[in-house]
């Protein structure tokens, strides 16, 4: 079984500083994904960035980067130079790589404020 | 432009009352999925389909039923079997992969109430 844990119910960071939001995994798959998603208070879930277990390097897309650290099985994200509509909840899920589509699982999410 | 599209955005029940949920999508993905969203609880997988006339329990499918006649849509029906379903209800999909980044793409969401 898969697990994802958030333990930060709540985050503060003020505009254009860094912030990171933690996420740690459980899993006895060999080979699996690393997702995570923002979700404004529209309610609509957006795809940010995806790390594969066996890549070699740590993601990036654009202003967002994911700390990966295998084997301490964490997959954190970190958004540069925040601005305020980064607010909203932060969702990290993981799946096995598979060959079929095999549905993600999600922690409980980080809800992020910047504050001006 | 390509996309999901849930309806209805909002949904009150009465009830005892059965209510479907659409769901369409127009990105020609082999996948589509149902999750539930408490507050303070994540999304919960209730059912999957990976291909049109098969579909797969998830982690919370029962008071829920699903059909997937064909590839475009994924309807969601909530029972009057479902105890607790006033919700959040997220539909998504993915093309179908084999190198293991299966990002989902969701549609904006069906907020259930039950009076």
């Amino acid at each position: 079984a898969q697990k994802i844990t958030q333990t930060q119910p709540g985050m503060f960071v003020q505009e254009k500083e860094a912030v990171t939001l933690d996420c740690t995994y459980d899993t006895s798959d060999p080979s699996y994904g690393l997702f995570w998603y923002k979700q404004p208070s529209s309610g609509e879930m957006i795809f940010l960035i995806y790390q594969g277990s066996y890549d070699q390097q740590n993601a990036t897309e654009g202003r967002y980067s994911l700390n990966f650290q295998k084997a301490r099985k964490s997959a954190n994200l970190v958004i540069s130079a925040s601005q305020l509509g980064d607010s909203a909840m932060y969702f990290c899920a993981m799946s096995p790589v598979t060959s079929g589509n095999t549905p993600l699982v999600f922690g409980k999410g980080t809800r992020l404020s910047v504050i001006a | 432009d390509g996309g999901i599209t849930q309806s209805p955005k909002y949904l009150f029940r009465k009830e005892g009352q059965n209510v479907t949920l659409s769901c369409e999508q127009n990105l020609n993905h082999d996948a589509m999925y149902w999750y539930r969203q408490d507050p303070g609880q994540g999304l919960r997988l209730i059912y999957y389909s990976q291909i049109v006339n098969d579909f797969q329990k998830g982690d919370i499918a029962e008071g829920y039923s699903v059909s997937r006649e064909k590839k475009e849509s994924f309807p969601l029906t909530v029972t009057s079997a479902q105890k607790n379903p006033t919700a959040f209800y997220l539909c998504a999909s993915s093309p179908g992969t084999f190198s293991g980044a299966n990002v989902l793409t969701f549609g904006a969401g069906s907020r259930l109430t039950v009076l």
